[in-house]
């Protein structure tokens, strides 16, 4: 089982729909992070969250909001996404934010825009 | 060009081969960290390394820092091991991002 928990699983939603992606973790990580892979593509970084203050936003769109309301918990939420939003998103946390260090991965969140 | 190369991109093996994954680097680095990706979509975290080699079960990675090159084994492969590979490195001081390879996909048949 994974230590990391995102829901839902899947998501299928129009590109007028608001919907959010949740991420959770009880390991004591004050990092988390979102990232976003199309298919057989490496994942790519969106947003770092450290101590529940967003640390890096890698120039992504509006229509994508992180939110962290406390150390466990992150959220992105989704308003007006485009098909080509369709992707798997991954969540994942670490002990600080810093990249030399192990990340935890989720089993991701795969949406699909209608 | 990529920051990060991993040969082969893709391999099929007979359950019970040895099997070696490469990934090559062209920065200078503070970690490597060797990924594995099941079909379903969730990623673990294999290893991270620095320096030299490590060990958990039948998997192995080794890393040569003068060569900038790592190498992930798997000894006796299973159709469990049916994954892709992703091999990322932090660039020193920042420490706040990843170079990822593009990934190895691999499939053990019994």
């Amino acid at each position: 089982d994974t230590e990391v928990t995102q829901t839902p699983k899947h998501l299928v939603m129009g590109m007028t729909n608001k919907k959010s992606l949740k991420c959770e973790q009880h390991m004591g990580h004050r990092a988390m992070y979102w990232y976003k892979q199309k298919a057989k593509k490496p994942p790519e970084l969106m947003f770092v969250y450290s101590y529940e203050k967003l640390s890096i936003n890698e120039s992504v769109p509006s229509r994508f909001s992180p939110e962290c309301p406390n150390s466990s918990l992150l959220n992105l939420h989704l308003h007006a996404l485009q098909p080509e939003d369709s992707a798997l998103y991954l969540c994942a946390s670490s002990r600080v934010d810093r990249f030399d260090q192990p990340q935890h991965f989720g089993d991701g969140t795969r949406l699909s825009i209608l | 060009k990529n920051e990060v190369e991993q040969s082969p991109q893709n391999l099929t093996a007979q359950e019970g081969e040895f099997i070696t994954i490469n990934c090559s680097y062209s920065v200078g680095i503070s970690a490597l960290h060797w990924l594995q990706q099941h079909p379903g979509g969730g990623i673990v975290s294999l290893f991270m390394l620095s320096s030299g080699k490590k060990k958990h079960g039948r998997l192995i990675a080794t890393i040569n820092i003068q060569e900038k090159h790592s190498s992930l084994h798997i000894t006796a492969s299973h159709p469990r091991d049916s994954a892709v590979y992703i091999c990322a490195v932090t660039p020193p001081n920042t420490g706040n991002q990843f170079y990822f390879g593009t990934g190895t996909s691999l499939t053990v048949i019994p």
